[in-house]
């Protein structure tokens, strides 16, 4: 079945380049749409955007201004930077699906990655 | 953007017991309303989208009902695997937005 991993550093200094990668194995990356989704540690749900397999991304406004989504089809791979980031960015970072080929809602996730801004 | 408040914020329950979870818009969302179960140290799982449809898999116990503003997701009798936090995500609308989550806990 169709599985997602995240993978990338768990530390990132302030004010640095928060990268990671998500690979989808069992399954294709194309006609989906694919989400990145944080929760900072005891609190709630953040949609950070989606990239569709096309390359087309869509970003929260709240983190537009330092977010790039890219995708690599031929790795089955999309990827997630966050810049110049501060201790408000530490949290569990998810990649989702977005069911049936729309971005609507998430019904496929990774286990989730935990990132930590600090020195 | 859309909020999302949902209530109550916290509740404690027993097994055997109908629970009730509401979740409210800040503005109309037609039925574009999805709910997950989230167990710790674990992704959300999807149960409800469309307001209403039940996702594969998930225990006929789980229902969620509403349109416009006001949703309720129902367990109609919690078991011990249900205890959990949940949340409700809109996708009327950019940015996708949640809920701050309803952490079911037992009594």
């Amino acid at each position: 079945q169709v599985q997602l991993q995240e993978s990338g550093p768990g530390l990132v200094k302030p004010s640095e380049t928060l990268s990671l990668t998500c690979t989808v194995s069992g399954g294709s990356i194309s006609s989906y749409y694919w989400s990145w989704i944080r929760q900072p540690p005891g609190k709630g749900l953040e949609w950070i955007g989606y990239i569709y397999y096309s390359g087309s991304t869509n970003y929260n406004p709240s983190l537009k201004s330092r977010v790039t989504m890219s995708v690599d089809t031929s790795k089955n791979q999309f990827s997630l930077k966050v810049n110049s980031v501060t201790s408000a960015d530490t949290a569990v970072y998810y990649c989702a699906r977005g069911r049936a080929g729309e971005d609507w809602y998430f019904d496929l996730w990774g286990r989730g990655t935990l990132v930590t801004v600090s020195s | 953007a859309i909020q999302l408040t949902q209530s109550p914020s916290s509740l404690s329950a027993s097994v055997g017991d109908r629970v009730t979870i509401t979740c409210r818009a800040s503005q109309g969302i037609s039925s574009a309303l999805a709910w997950y179960q989230q167990k710790p140290g674990k992704p959300p799982k999807l149960l409800i989208y469309d307001a209403s449809s039940l996702e594969s898999g998930v225990p006929t116990g789980f229902s969620g009902s509403g349109s416009g503003t006001d949703f309720t997701l129902t367990i109609s009798s919690l078991q011990p695997e249900d205890f959990a936090t949940y949340y409700c995500q809109q996708f009327n609308s950019y940015p996708r937005s949640f809920g701050q989550g309803t952490k079911l806990e037992i009594k």
